[in-house]
């Protein structure tokens, strides 16, 4: 079955280090992947994609993601976190021969970020 | 904000009731989507609209009801819920529902059902 998974259901950093949210997938092919950000009490809020090329994607707020095919990842990086980034991140992929219009969500992983 | 609107933000309805959350989207977008998001668990796709017309239905329960009237707005039919239909419901468009597109998202509707 095809799926999505963020291994931590949190991650804590202090303000100024770097951050990584992980993602890893399983799913044929080569599909479109994506990270949202959600904020409390908002939607979520599109980040950054890879559709192909440059395996590193940079995205807002100085959010990047590298795709690695052969591990079927596409961790989510900072090089330097901000308290404001304390939110839920969801990957998200989504296949691109399937003919079917599912994205297939990942169950989110908390950044909490600590001044 | 995302230039997708939600109405009303929070829901309480008993089971006997019927009810309808309302998306407007301000994007000039072609594709809309209902999603059900729960406690710890990854987003639901529940159905998919492209053009005005229903191009997936995800096994959701027909207690689950979409209507799209027009290309910018978007409904879900509630009626007989259960308590475990409680989550908050996120809708989202997309320019086409083409699969390397960004879905952009609602503030969400958080339904509570008693």
């Amino acid at each position: 079955a095809q799926s999505v998974a963020q291994p931590e259901d949190q991650v804590n950093v202090a303000e100024g280090n770097p951050l990584t949210v992980k993602c890893t997938y399983s799913v044929s092919g080569n599909p479109y992947l994506f990270w949202y950000v959600q904020y409390p009490n908002r939607g979520l809020q599109f980040l950054l994609k890879y559709i192909t090329g440059d395996n590193l994607v940079k995205g807002s707020y100085g959010f990047e993601a590298e795709f690695n095919k052969s591990q079927t990842s596409f961790h989510l990086k900072k090089p330097s976190a901000l308290v404001s980034d304390s939110a839920l991140y969801f990957c998200a992929v989504r296949p691109r021969d399937t003919g079917g219009f599912k994205t297939i969500f990942g169950a989110g992983t908390r950044l909490f970020v600590k001044a | 904000e995302t230039g997708v609107t939600q109405t009303p933000r929070h829901l309480v309805m008993g089971m006997t009731n019927k009810k309808s959350l309302k998306c407007e989207q301000h994007l000039g977008h072609n594709a809309m989507y209902w999603y059900k998001q729960s406690a710890k668990k990854p987003l639901e796709l529940m159905f998919v609209y492209s053009l005005e017309e229903r191009v997936e239905n995800n096994s959701v329960p027909s207690r689950f009801s979409p209507e799209c009237p027009n290309s910018s707005h978007l409904f879900l039919h509630l009626h007989t819920l259960q308590p475990e239909d409680s989550a908050l419901y996120l809708c989202a468009s997309s320019q086409d529902a083409a699969v390397q597109e960004t879905q952009y998202f609602g503030p969400g509707t958080r339904l509570l059902v008693l």
